[in-house]
């Protein structure tokens, strides 16, 4: 199973938006609505933003948003704040039990 | 407090096995699907094997097939990830995690490193 392909790099200054898309096929994206996303700051664990294409965990601000269209998912981060400077990995279930994580998209706040 | 410790990962040559560790605590581990995340130095997050909760059955990703075991003790709260014929590219900071909502990993340890190299 190949890495879903995400942009290696994408930019915003603080109280912009950014949007990160997460590009597979229609065995993972595309044929299933388990798509999450994890933040990992350098030197630090993951930490789940996104479960099931756009749902947040308690205590995620809604300023993160995820959606999906076809084999391709994105995630949005609005109101971009310092502290979400990161690296952003998108992942989706492959079926079988079955995972594949993204390429993973560094964000650089300006 | 919920967290899980992961433990055991050392530097060991190619061919050889070694054994990863998770202990889980501050919540009902038997409940749980479980996973191992590997994440090669400078890399990104790498899917390796889940496990039910009941431990009946786990699966891997390709390249491990036939090489790594998941395994879970409940009475210890413990997971486990046995790996077998290890190669240079299994080198990694090896991540336990706990699915927590449905395909998304709410809990996860700091890591432990696994250096394969003669």
């Amino acid at each position: 199973q190949s890495a879903l392909t995400q942009p290696p790099s994408a930019s915003g200054s603080p109280g912009q938006s950014v949007t990160i898309s997460c590009t597979g096929t229609s065995s993972d994206i595309g044929g299933y609505n388990y798509v999450s996303w994890y933040q990992q700051h350098p030197g630090k664990a993951p930490k789940l933003i996104i479960y099931e294409v756009y749902k947040r965990p308690s205590g995620v601000p809604d300023r993160f948003s995820g959606s999906k269209s076809g084999n391709t998912a994105s995630l949005t981060v609005s109101g971009l704040q310092a502290d979400d400077e990161a690296t952003y990995y998108c992942c989706s279930y492959t079926g079988i039990n079955n995972y594949v994580f993204g390429t993973g998209t560094k964000v650089t706040v300006l | 407090e919920v967290q899980v410790v992961e433990s055991g990962g050392d530097l060991v040559q190619p061919g050889g096995s070694l054994r990863l560790s998770c202990e889980a605590s501050g919540f009902t581990f038997s409940t749980y699907w479980m996973t191992w995340v590997r994440q090669a130095p400078g890399q990104g997050l790498e899917w390796v094997a889940n496990i039910k909760p009941d431990g009946s059955e786990g699966y891997y990703m390709d390249s491990v097939k036939g090489r790594f075991t998941i395994s879970r003790d409940n009475a210890k709260n413990s997971l486990y990830l046995q790996m077998n014929s290890l190669r240079d590219e299994d080198t990694a900071l090896y991540y336990c995690a706990r699915y927590g909502y449905v395909a998304g990993c709410d809990i996860w340890g700091q890591g432990t490193v696994v250096t394969v190299s003669s």
